[in-house]
């Protein structure tokens, strides 16, 4: 049961470059989350969906896609990156109903861009 | 809008000290409290959550709505409590978004 899978947990790009970040849950959960993490901001809501079908915008969104492939996959995909997007990027996953707010998470990715 | 606010970006301790996180919240329906924890080299976990109302690793937090506070407090601090902790709120109708603050660093010396 390896839970929240992020791919892939190092990454260097050039601006302007493309990429997307992959995340699997194995936990058969409906929700799915994708964050970014700076020093001083703390953990910020990029997209989420809330079940497989449906995405919405979080807090910041902007320069990111996002793709609810199935229930188990939710892709993030920068498709110009800019420096301001140099950040540790988390997906992470919740039963929804009663354990909402129970939010599982991958080990991150720490994305660069020069 | 939904927000959190922990005032303390960095906290220092020594080990059997008290120690008391804050967080505070806005939000003007019913609110649920959670507390996450992210260990050097782990990922970020659940601590606790305020329904459940229980103690974890000696932890205890008591949502308090007259002064939209979710204070996280333990009365003897161990170097291992050393971590980065996250208050977050989540509310019913929100599309289960979770919102977190900024995050505040433990430090429990020797």
């Amino acid at each position: 049961n390896a839970g929240v899978t992020q791919t892939p947990k190092f990454q260097v790009l050039k601006t302007g470059q493309s990429m997307t970040l992959q995340c699997a849950q194995d936990m058969n959960h409906n929700s799915m989350y994708w964050y970014r993490q700076d020093p001083g901001m703390g953990l910020r809501l990029i997209y989420y969906s809330a079940s497989e079908g449906t995405t919405d915008k979080g807090e910041v969104p902007n320069g990111y896609n996002v793709s609810r492939l199935n229930k188990r996959e939710f892709s993030l995909r920068l498709e110009s990156a800019a420096p301001s997007q140099t950040s540790v990027y988390f997906c992470a996953s919740s039963g929804g109903g009663v354990h909402t707010g129970e939010l599982f998470f991958g080990e991150g990715s720490r994305l660069t861009v020069l | 809008a939904q927000r959190v606010t922990q005032p303390e970006k960095l906290l220092s301790v020594f080990k059997g000290a008290p120690v008391e996180l804050k967080c505070n919240y806005s939000y003007s329906g019913s609110p649920e409290l959670f507390w996450y924890v992210q260990y050097s080299r782990q990922r970020l976990q659940l601590l606790l959550r305020h329904i459940s109302r229980e103690s974890i690793k000696g932890f205890t937090a008591d949502l308090n709505k007259g002064e939209t506070s979710f204070h996280l407090k333990k009365p003897f601090a161990q170097e291992e409590d050393s971590a980065m902790y996250y208050c977050a709120l989540c509310c019913w109708g929100s599309n289960y978004k979770l919102t977190f603050g900024k995050g505040t660093l433990l430090t429990v010396n020797p």
